[in-house]
């Protein structure tokens, strides 16, 4: 069955940055982008963007831009997605999530990770 | 790009229907077909409810169904049930490969 298992809880600083995994499983890994989600404590969802697992393209949302990258390993079927500058404002739940084909919708949910950025 | 406008809040008894609404422009749900629904229950995962504006992913029940008229999508649940009870958010392709999701809707099941 389809997979998407991210890593562990974080706790940073301001200033830091944070490096998120999220590794695949149970269909091929490059068949599928990878999308990038966030969610504030009692906030709404919010789009930071995808990777196409293929050829390492990336979109960023402007919000994001500068700050963010994601990258893939097609070996180890894992993305990552690394936010640097981190204020109090970035504390929030990361999911990645697969994309069904494009345009289609996030078809799979990685189980989302909780960033705290606090001094 | 601002967030999709969508009411903050539905409500429905059991059996009746709720319909909730995602607000765009013509450069997002008005321009594609690409708009999607998700449910969120706290604490968890968003879930894929339905894609390109009306279908539905294998396994979700067709209590569940979308529809779309000019800048406006629709998302309806008939026969409401208790495990209905959750947060929906609406999410629309905006172009050069980039989306956006909206604000998000919690349905009660009184």
């Amino acid at each position: 069955q389809v997979q998407l298992v991210q890593s562990g809880a974080e706790v940073k600083k301001p200033g830091a940055s944070v490096k998120v995994s999220c590794k695949a499983s149970g269909y091929t890994f490059t068949a599928s982008a990878i999308h990038w989600v966030r969610q504030a404590p009692g906030q709404r969802l919010e789009w930071m963007g995808w990777v196409n697992t293929a050829n390492g393209n990336t979109k960023y949302s402007w919000r994001f831009q500068g700050r963010v990258t994601f990258t893939r390993d097609t070996s180890a079927s894992t993305a990552y997605m690394d936010l640097s500058s981190l204020s109090s404002e970035d504390t929030a739940v990361y999911y990645c999530a697969k994309e069904g084909f494009p345009g289609a919708g996030l078809d799979y949910w990685g189980q989302g990770i909780l960033v705290t950025v606090s001094s | 790009q601002s967030a999709l406008t969508q009411p903050p809040s539905a409500s429905g008894s059991p059996g009746q229907s709720v319909t909730i609404s995602c607000t765009g422009t013509s450069s997002d749900v008005g321009g594609y077909k690409y708009v999607s629904w998700y449910q969120q229950h706290p604490g968890k995962a968003p879930k894929l409810m339905i894609y390109e504006v009306n279908k539905r992913p294998s396994g979700v029940p067709d209590r569940f169904s979308g529809s779309k008229s000019g800048n406006t999508a629709s998302l309806t649940v008939s026969g409401l049930q208790a495990e209905d009870e959750a947060d929906y958010y609406c999410s629309s392709y905006v172009g050069s490969d980039n989306y956006v999701f909206g604000l998000g809707t919690r349905v009660t099941v009184l």
